[in-house]
C-alpha cells in the first residue's frame, strides 16, 4: 500500500491529453516539493519533473507538472509512442522521515 | 557525464548475502548523498534509505533495518547495498540514486539512477 496514491493506468490516443494524479497528505505533498520518474519498460526510473513543475534539460515541454495542496498532477500533452511508460510520483514525508512514492501509473498509447 | 553504474544480476539461496555495488562516476561522490531504493515484480518504488557519502552513516527507512547494510568506498567512488540472511521476498531490482537539490532534503529529487540490479532469490 503506497503512501501516495495514483491512478494504476492511463491512456490516450497519439495527439491527446492525459492527466496522472498523485494525492498525498499534510504531511508529504501538502508541505514539501513533488517530483516525477518516468520508467521506460526494462529500464530505470529516469528524473521527469522536479519541484513540482521544474523540467530537467532534454524533457520536453509536452510534459507540465502542478501542484494544488496536497495532491500533484502530471499532464502529457501531445501524447506519442514513445511516451508509452510508468509514471511515479514522490515526495519527502516529514511524519515518517520518509520519501514516499506512488504506486505508479502505466500510460498506454491507444 | 554523470553517471551510476550498478553491478549485474545476482541469483542467490535463501540465507545467504548479497552485495550490489554502484560505481559514481563524472562527479565527486562526497558531494551528493546516494540513495536506494527498491522494486519488486510488477510492484512500485520503494525508498530503503541513504548513505551520507561524506561521513559514511547510513539511515534505513522502516522495514530495511537489521540485514540491510550501506556502505561506501569513495577511493573508488562507489557505494554498496549488503543483504544479508536473503529471503524469497527480497526478489526485486535493488537501485541506487543520487539525490540532487540543497541540504533540505523536503526540496530534493533523485537524478541520475543507477540502471538497476535484479537479485534474485530461490533455491
Amino acid at each position: 500500500q503506497s503512501v501516495l496514491t495514483q491512478p494504476p493506468s492511463a491512456s490516450g490516443t497519439p495527439g491527446q491529453r492525459v492527466t496522472i494524479s498523485c494525492s498525498g497528505s499534510s504531511s508529504n505533498i501538502g508541505r514539501n516539493t513533488v517530483n516525477w520518474y518516468q520508467q521506460l519498460p526494462g529500464t530505470a526510473p529516469k528524473l521527469l519533473i522536479y519541484s513540482h513543475h521544474q523540467r530537467p534539460s532534454g524533457v520536453p515541454d509536452r510534459f507540465f507538472g502542478s501542484k494544488s495542496g496536497a495532491s500533484a498532477s502530471l499532464a502529457i500533452s501531445g501524447l506519442q509512442s514513445e511516451d508509452e511508460a510508468d509514471y511515479h510520483c514522490a515526495s519527502w514525508d516529514d511524519s515518517l522521515n520518509s520519501w514516499v512514492f506512488g504506486g505508479g501509473t502505466r500510460v498506454t498509447v491507444l | 557525464q554523470v553517471q551510476l553504474v550498478q553491478s549485474g544480476s545476482e541469483l542467490k539461496n535463501p540465507g545467504a548475502s548479497v552485495k550490489v555495488s554502484c560505481k559514481a562516476s563524472g562527479y565527486i561522490l562526497s558531494h551528493y548523498a546516494m540513495n536506494w531504493v527498491r522494486q519488486a515484480p510488477g510492484q512500485g518504488l520503494e525508498w530503503m534509505g541513504w548513505i551520507d557519502t561524506n561521513t559514511g552513516d547510513p539511515t534505513y527507512a522502516q522495514g530495511f533495518t537489521g540485514r540491510f547494510v550501506f556502505s561506501l568506498d569513495t577511493s573508488v567512488s562507489t557505494t554498496y547495498l549488503q543483504i544479508n540472511s536473503l529471503k524469497a521476498e527480497d526478489t526485486a531490482v535493488y537501485y541506487c540514486a543520487r539525490e540532487q537539490g540543497g541540504p533540505m532534503v523536503r526540496q530534493n529529487w533523485f537524478d541520475p539512477w543507477g540502471q538497476g540490479t535484479l537479485v534474485t532469490v530461490s533455491s
